[in-house]
């Protein structure tokens, strides 16, 4: 079946460094979503990368999709204390109908 | 917020026994999910449903079973509770009738299973 690997597992930071998140996919996907959990929380929606090579930005948060689709990033610059959480990327491969296939997330710490 | 209501929000209970959680949506949404969540796996679909009646198993079927009797509803049980299935569980929802793939999450049950 399909898998969605994710790395780092855990990432310390200074406040203020950048901080970057991978995510790769054993198959070709129709479209990659990313998440953010606050520790106690729920995962919250981030957004969705639906084409090839598509970047977008939110704010200090930019977010690539591959070429080939099947991989992706979500970078962070100048990190805050607000950033604190685990980033899920989560992936949908062809009439999946909602069936994301998540990695295991990346744990980011922000040391003030 | 996407009106998702799960319960309980916390459970202890022991090895063998069923338990049943409930998600309760209110806004008509067609898509439900289970998911549980374990340190270092992310989080894993259990099952799924899309629509009244209409559900599918996720990629970690075995011990549960759900049910949707009515839109609002989708119920996972554990027939009989082992200590694997000890964990945290997230309700989700699709949104609209067409499913765009965006998730909203419940805010989760936490289950012990001694």
């Amino acid at each position: 079946g399909q898998q969605v690997m994710q790395i780092p597992q855990y990432q310390h930071v200074q406040e203020g460094e950048d901080f970057t998140t991978y995510c790769n996919s054993s198959t070709t996907l129709s479209n990659i979503q990313w998440y953010k959990q606050r520790p106690g929380g729920h995962p919250v929606f981030l957004i969705q990368l639906v084409k090839s090579g598509e970047v977008k930005k939110q704010k200090r948060l930019t977010f690539q999709f591959g070429e080939a689709k099947k991989n992706s990033s979500l970078h962070i610059t100048a990190t805050q204390t607000t950033d604190v959480g685990t980033y899920f990327c989560a992936g949908q491969g062809g009439t999946s109908y909602g069936k994301l296939t998540f990695g295991q997330g990346t744990i980011l710490t922000v040391h003030p | 917020d996407a009106g998702i209501t799960q319960s309980p929000r916390h459970k202890v209970t022991e090895t063998g026994t069923p338990v049943t959680l409930r998600c309760h949506q209110t806004e008509n949404h067609r898509y439900m999910y289970w998911y549980r969540q374990d340190p270092g796996h992310g989080l894993r679909l259990i099952h799924y449903s899309y629509g009244v009646k209409d559900t599918d198993k996720g990629e970690v079927s075995d011990g549960y079973s759900v049910s949707r009797s009515k839109t609002e509803d989708f119920l996972l049980t554990l027939e009989s509770a082992t200590s694997s299935q000890t964990s945290v569980y997230f309700c989700a929802i699709s949104a609209g009738l067409i499913n765009t793939g965006e998730l909203f999450f419940g805010e989760g049950s936490r289950l012990t299973v001694l």
